[in-house]
């Protein structure tokens, strides 16, 4: 059980275009979803927090006009990476938990996305 | 969130226990310990977590000492399949559920 699937796993495309990750609760049902960025030989960064049915809630730094999240549902989490430079090549990682966040309850995660711009 | 103090990197023989240390001084009473771990090119995958009691699942034993300023994490009979990068994180279980991710010990097991 706890498993989330997260697609495309691969994707490359060229400078200027947007690119739509998704990432999926398959067997159970979560209304936080979170969003990790991971450059190469670093360890991963939280990019923002995505609540079912309100806006999603951004770390520091992170641009939310450049990384728009949706979370219509309770098993569907979107980033949609906006025009697209070599600079947001990186590995993109989404986690669930299984029950609400007031929880200890652990996160899980899906296998990435690495997205490379040309 | 309390911060955790990993050494970078470790070897353990094949077939042998990999005892992983953390320190986390700063840690408050609300604040799981969790182990996750990342194999190249995949998402973490999560291990086990703990408040101050010892714990044991099928992958691994967290033990947390009675001050719960640091835990060990042991893989019993180490294989190179559980080389990889492993992590500890201390959370607090009502500020949203965030994870923050420190840098890791990369674990080598080695035949």
């Amino acid at each position: 059980g706890a498993v989330v699937s997260q697609h495309p796993s691969r994707v490359i495309c060229k400078s200027g275009t947007s690119v739509k990750i998704e990432c999926r609760s398959l067997d159970f049902q979560a209304t936080t979803m979170f969003w990790y960025r991971q450059f190469p030989k670093q360890s991963l960064m939280l990019m923002a927090t995505s609540n079912e049915g309100s806006k999603a809630t951004y770390e520091q730094g992170v641009e939310k006009d450049k990384f728009l999240i949706n979370h219509a549902s309770l098993t569907l989490s979107t980033l949609t990476v906006t025009s697209a430079h070599p600079e947001d090549s990186s590995f993109y990682i989404c986690s669930a938990t299984r029950t609400d966040t007031y929880s200890n309850q652990p996160q899980h995660f899906g296998d990435g996305t690495r997205l490379s711009i040309l | 969130d309390a911060k955790t103090t990993q050494p970078p990197s470790m070897d353990c023989a094949e077939g042998r226990a990999a005892n992983l240390p953390c320190n986390h001084s700063t840690i408050s009473g609300n604040e799981y310990v969790y182990w996750y771990r990342q194999i190249h090119s995949q998402g973490p995958q999560y291990i086990i977590h703990g408040l101050k009691n010892n714990e044991t699942n099928e992958m691994a034993s967290l033990i947390i000492t009675e001050d719960r300023k640091s835990s060990t994490l042991i893989l019993p009979h180490a294989t190179l399949r559980d080389t990889a990068v492993y992590y500890c994180i201390v959370r607090v279980y009502n500020q949203g559920g965030k994870l923050i991710f420190g840098q890791g010990t990369e674990l080598s097991v080695k035949p």
